[in-house]
């Protein structure tokens, strides 16, 4: 079914470093611009980056801009998330997300159309 | 970047109530704003794209308006599965989220 599946979340100390992962599954991967969301204990949503389906635009917002890596590996239906130099403040449950375009109404826009179950990033000495 | 900022933060209303939630963009997001439902432990879903439509399997009592800088969600009848936590966000530049609406069972 369609589904996408996030994998790599744990506890880390500051300074750190994560792996994440999304695996995509029952639709055509590599036609969608993919995001990663993150969501603190109790607090709201925040996207932290983006990838176009070829890789070509690649979004950071400032909260990890020189610390987080995000890639794609569209053979392998597979987003990626690299987080380095991890801080107290990173602790969130990450969601990736596809961000669809849909063009066919009177009006067109980009929306998170399809999520993960999301998976829990602990920073903590 | 686009602040987005909703009202009210917490909300509570009774089985049946209309509810109406806002949304104010820092500028002009024209038409690019969503509105997404979420429950305890869930990922969002989105209810409302491109301001006013409505994504399929959506039900009818939620409905969306405004453009420019100034949004709104409203439920017509609220029912016991609406009591969640509701979020605006635009994708006019980049992507960002209003801060949350939290709407609770009076």
């Amino acid at each position: 079914q369609v589904q996408l599946v996030e994998s790599g979340g744990g506890l880390v100390k500051p300074g750190g470093s994560l792996r994440l992962s999304c695996a995509g599954s029952g639709f055509t991967f590599s036609d969608y611009y993919m995001s990663w969301i993150r969501q603190a204990p109790g607090k709201g949503l925040e996207c932290i980056s983006y990838i176009s389906s070829s890789s070509g635009t690649i979004y950071y917002a400032d909260s990890v801009k020189g610390r987080f890596t995000i890639s794609r590996d569209n053979a392998k239906n597979s987003l990626n998330l690299q987080m380095n130099s991890l801080r107290a403040e990173d602790t969130a449950v990450y969601y990736c997300a596809r961000d669809y375009y849909d063009s066919s109404g009177p009006s067109s826009d980009w929306y998170f159309d399809l999520w993960g179950r999301g998976t829990l990033v602990t920073v903590s000495s | 970047d686009i602040q987005m900022t909703q009202s009210p933060s917490s909300l509570s209303a009774s089985v049946g109530d209309r509810v109406t939630i806002t949304c104010r963009a820092s500028q002009s997001i024209s038409s690019y704003l969503k509105w997404y439902q979420q429950k305890p432990g869930k990922a969002p879903k989105v209810l409302i794209y491109a301001a006013s439509s409505l994504q399929s399997g959506v039900p009818s009592r939620f409905s969306g308006s405004g453009s420019g800088t100034d949004f709104t969600l409203t439920i017509s009848s609220l029912q016991p599965e609406d009591f969640a936590t509701y979020y605006c966000q635009q994708s006019y530049t980049r992507r960002s989220f209003g801060q949350g609406t939290k709407l609770e069972i009076k």
